[in-house]
């Protein structure tokens, strides 16, 4: 049974470019939901992607951007990237019926942006 | 003020000990609570649920008091593989978790 898996692994960037992250969730499940982990801070929410659609988001400019397909997948994008979106990109998947609790975290993508 | 708060930590201890983390939370909406646990450059892993009853899990006990908007994490005879950073988690509105910044848990023989 695979868990949540993510690509890439990880991925250095320079300022301005743009990054899109990719997410499969735990076999399953039909919510994402995207965080970023900044080094020595806890997870901050970003958005949730459920049947195709954001639901909630975050304190997070538009520059982030998101999608879900119709097999529960689902990129982050992010645009015009500055030094301080470097950090760790989490995603998390859980099953909506059930109030969407426990999230099943994947290993993450480590961005840089130099 | 932040949303979850909790101890700043580090915490070294020798194996054996009893060590206990603490964690307040402001918004008194707050729905459900956790401890996640995460290792280092890995991702996070939920620990347990936290109950307004208070529970147990083997060594370790999770307590909620919803008037003073406070959680605790009590962890008995530690061990070498406790170490880790803590994070506590609140669920508000929706399925946002809201998480602290976490504390470092460091045992040593």
């Amino acid at each position: 049974d695979a868990g949540v898996t993510q690509s890439p692994t990880h991925l250095i960037k320079t300022r301005g470019q743009q990054v899109t992250l990719r997410c499969s969730p735990k076999s399953g499940h039909d919510t994402v939901s995207w965080y970023q982990q900044a080094l020595g801070q806890g997870p901050q929410f970003i958005f949730q992607y459920y049947e195709e659609e954001e639901r909630q988001r975050g304190n997070f400019p538009d520059r982030f951007s998101g999608h879900q397909f119709p097999n529960y997948s689902s990129e982050l994008n992010v645009n015009a990237l500055l030094l301080g979106d470097s950090a760790l990109y989490l995603c998390a998947s859980s099953l909506f019926d059930v109030g969407g609790q426990p999230q099943h975290f994947g290993d993450g993508t480590r961005l840089s942006i130099l | 003020r932040k949303e979850v708060e909790q101890d700043p930590g580090p915490f070294n201890v020798p194996e054996g000990a009893t060590v206990a983390f603490n964690c307040t939370y402001s918004n008194s909406a707050s729905q459900s609570f956790f401890w996640y646990r995460q290792d280092c450059r890995k991702e996070p892993k939920l620990l347990m649920s936290v109950y307004s009853s208070g529970n147990e899990d083997g060594r370790f006990t999770a307590q909620l008091n919803r008037a003073s908007q406070y959680i605790s994490l009590l962890i008995r005879d530690s061990k070498l593989s406790d170490s880790a950073t803590y994070l506590c988690v609140v669920l508000q509105a929706g399925t946002a978790l809201i998480f602290g910044k976490g504390t470092t848990l460091s045992v040593s023989s």
